[in-house]
């Protein structure tokens, strides 16, 4: 079965490094979303991807975090600097169309801790 | 920006017992979705019930819904300790297309 795949796995950076996490999606899927989830939080939506296009990225902390989907296929997600709150889950996931009533499908996620 | 608030937050039982989880929302919703969560991976998306629906079968599993209380509930039958995983209800509707999960429930199923 189709997955979505993430790398890395786990991410150990300092304060103040640049990380990116990188996803790619499921083939033919021209949504791709990137969730953050805090440890004993559900997901929360930082960024919506329709092809190359940002659809949502409202919760996104544009002053560090940026993303791109250049080609409309994979997707790289970036903080810089990075600071110690940023500690959490990234899970990437797409849907074929991102219409109405879509289920989405997750990577295994990027574990991400900050010291 | 949390829609959806699951109850109890954690859940314990025996193995061969039903376990029973709730999501409330606030607001008018097109469809409630419900994922599975096993310790340190993604979520997996378990069955949709649409807003016109009000209760839904797949396997062991079955979902209500009750758009006039804005309440959704998940029931999983004769347990194993294979469904010990976070459970997360999610909503679209208050934000377009934007799927907002709740904060999960816990379970954990003892052999």
């Amino acid at each position: 079965e189709a997955e979505v795949a993430q790398s890395p796995r786990y991410k150990i950076t300092e304060k103040s490094q640049a990380v990116a996490f990188w996803c790619d999606p499921i083939s033919g899927h021209a949504t791709l979303y990137w969730y953050r989830q805090i440890l004993g939080q559900g997901p929360e939506l930082l960024v919506q991807f329709q092809d190359e296009s940002v659809v949502d990225d409202s919760q996104l902390p544009k002053d560090r975090f940026s993303a791109e989907r250049l080609k409309g296929v994979d997707s790289t997600l970036k903080i810089q600097p990075a600071e110690l709150g940023d500690s959490a889950m990234y899970l990437c996931a797409s849907s074929l169309g991102g219409a109405k009533n879509e289920k989405l499908f997750f990577g295994s996620g990027t574990q991400l801790s900050v010291l | 920006s949390q829609q959806g608030e699951e109850d109890p937050q954690a859940l314990s039982i025996q193995e061969g017992e039903n376990a029973t989880m709730n999501c409330s929302y606030k607001t008018s919703i097109n469809n409630l979705q419900w994922y599975r969560q096993n310790s340190g991976r993604g979520l997996v998306h378990l069955i949709l019930i649409r807003s016109n629906e009000r209760e839904k079968h797949s396997g062991r599993l079955r979902v209500t819904l009750d758009t006039s209380k804005k309440s959704s509930s998940l029931l999983i039958t004769a347990s194993r300790a294979a469904d010990t995983a976070s459970y997360f209800c999610a909503t679209d509707g208050e934000y377009g297309n934007k799927l907002v999960f709740g904060a999960g429930t816990i379970l954990r199923v003892k052999s």
